[in-house]
Order: C-alpha cells, then structure tokens, then sequence
C-alpha cells in the first residue's frame, strides 16, 4: 500500500493567514483526496485532486478558501486561506491505488490546524 | 447516493469483553464496505472491507465483520478487546466509484 507524508503535522495559525499543507506519497496515483475531520466529528471531502486537471470540488467548499495543487503524480498541496476559528480541523489527505477498482483508500496522518 | 449511519458514538468496553459497532448504510447501487480504524493523534488505517463474495470479512488485529444485505448493515466486531482498541472507528461505503461516504463514527473506549 502506499505510504503517505503530510507537512506540517500540527500548526497554530492566527486568523486571517493561509496554511499550505503538503502532502507526499511514495508511489504514482491518478487520484488524491483531500478531507477535513472537525472536532468530534467524521471525515468531510473537500475535493478530488488529479494531476493536470483542475481540483474537483464537493458541495459547500469552493477555490477561493482551499485552492489546491497538483502539479505531478506523487505530491499535491491544500491551502487554506484566510483562516477563522471555524477552520480548525484535522485536515486529511489520501490516495487511492491506480491498481484497484473499488475505492480503497489510504489516508496520510493528518494535519492538525488550531486558528485563533 | 449513498449513505452510513453508525449507531452508537460512544460504547465503553471492559478489556478481554466482546465489542460490536453496528454500522447501516443506503445506497441504490452494490456497494463496497470499509471499516477504519483511526488511533489517537493518528491518521485512518484500514481494518477491513467487503467487496464481494463471502459475507464474513476478516481484518486485522483480530477484528471481523458481517455484510448483510437484506439489512444494510454491516457490523463490526471483536471477540475480546485490548487496551490499545481504544480507537474512533469509521465505517464507509462506495459506490464503485471515487467518493467513500463516512459514517460519523464509534469512540472505543477499552477500560482494564
């Protein structure tokens, strides 16, 4: 199974900054994903990423505050711009392996966002 | 569409006692299931899942699971608990195509 990286792991971010999030697989895949898990709560998409198309976005979560890049087969970057409060999250990435059909997916460790 | 309602969002367990997540799903289409399993301060690892075939699923560190399609469920369960079970457990379902759907989730909590 793939291995997964994210940078940074953690952050405190003060409201009104962005936060790039890195996030590195060892292996080639089509697809990546990006989640956000708030407090208590289960995992959201937020948008499917393929290398040299445009991010696609899921419903209530638009470019402008997670603009997202993928500029190859192993490495894509959220960031999340103008951070509030309602931003602190636990922010997932995670890929899906080319060889299988039926959507497994395996997740990074996750970026752990405070914003005050 | 697709969608997963887990059943309890808490369920403390006695260490070496039995432990059962209920999980339901709906969805129009066949569907795959997944359980996770997310340790704390961790990401999500997978601890099993159905695709087709035998309805008894088993996964890692000793946990099983059982697809029922007249009842759209697909619980998982542990014949005698760890310590390190505690853990937010996540059950999921796709479609066959890209987006995995999650249930809210299950906090384990294994007490000695």
């Amino acid at each position: 199974s793939a291995v997964i990286s994210q940078k940074p792991s953690r952050d405190i971010c003060q409201r009104g900054t962005s936060l790039t999030i890195q996030c590195q697989v060892d292996s080639q895949v089509t697809m990546m994903f990006w989640y956000r898990q708030q407090p208590g709560q289960s995992l959201t998409l937020i948008a499917t990423a393929n290398q040299g198309s445009e991010a696609t976005y899921e419903s209530g979560f638009v470019i402008d505050k997670f603009p997202i890049s993928r500029p190859n087969l192993t490495f894509s970057t959220l960031t999340v711009s103008n951070m509030s409060p309602e931003d602190s999250s636990i922010y997932l990435c995670s890929v899906e392996e080319p060889a299988l059909s039926y959507n497994e997916q395996f997740f990074g460790p996750g970026t752990r966002l405070t914003v005050l | 569409a697709q969608s997963v309602t887990q059943l309890d969002s808490q369920v403390p367990v006695f260490e070496e006692a039995p432990v059962e997540l209920r999980c339901n799903y709906s969805s129009s289409v066949s569907v795959y299931l997944f359980w996770y399993v997310q340790y704390p301060n961790q990401g999500l690892q997978l601890l099993l899942k159905y695709l087709s075939g035998s309805t008894l699923v088993k996964g890692i560190n000793g946990f099983e699971a059982e697809f029922n399609k007249s009842q759209t469920s697909f619980h998982l369960r542990k014949p005698s608990v760890h310590i390190s079970d505690t853990a937010e457990y996540f059950c999921a379902v796709s479609d066959g195509r890209y987006k995995l759907s999650f249930g809210a989730g299950t906090t384990v909590t294994v007490r000695a």
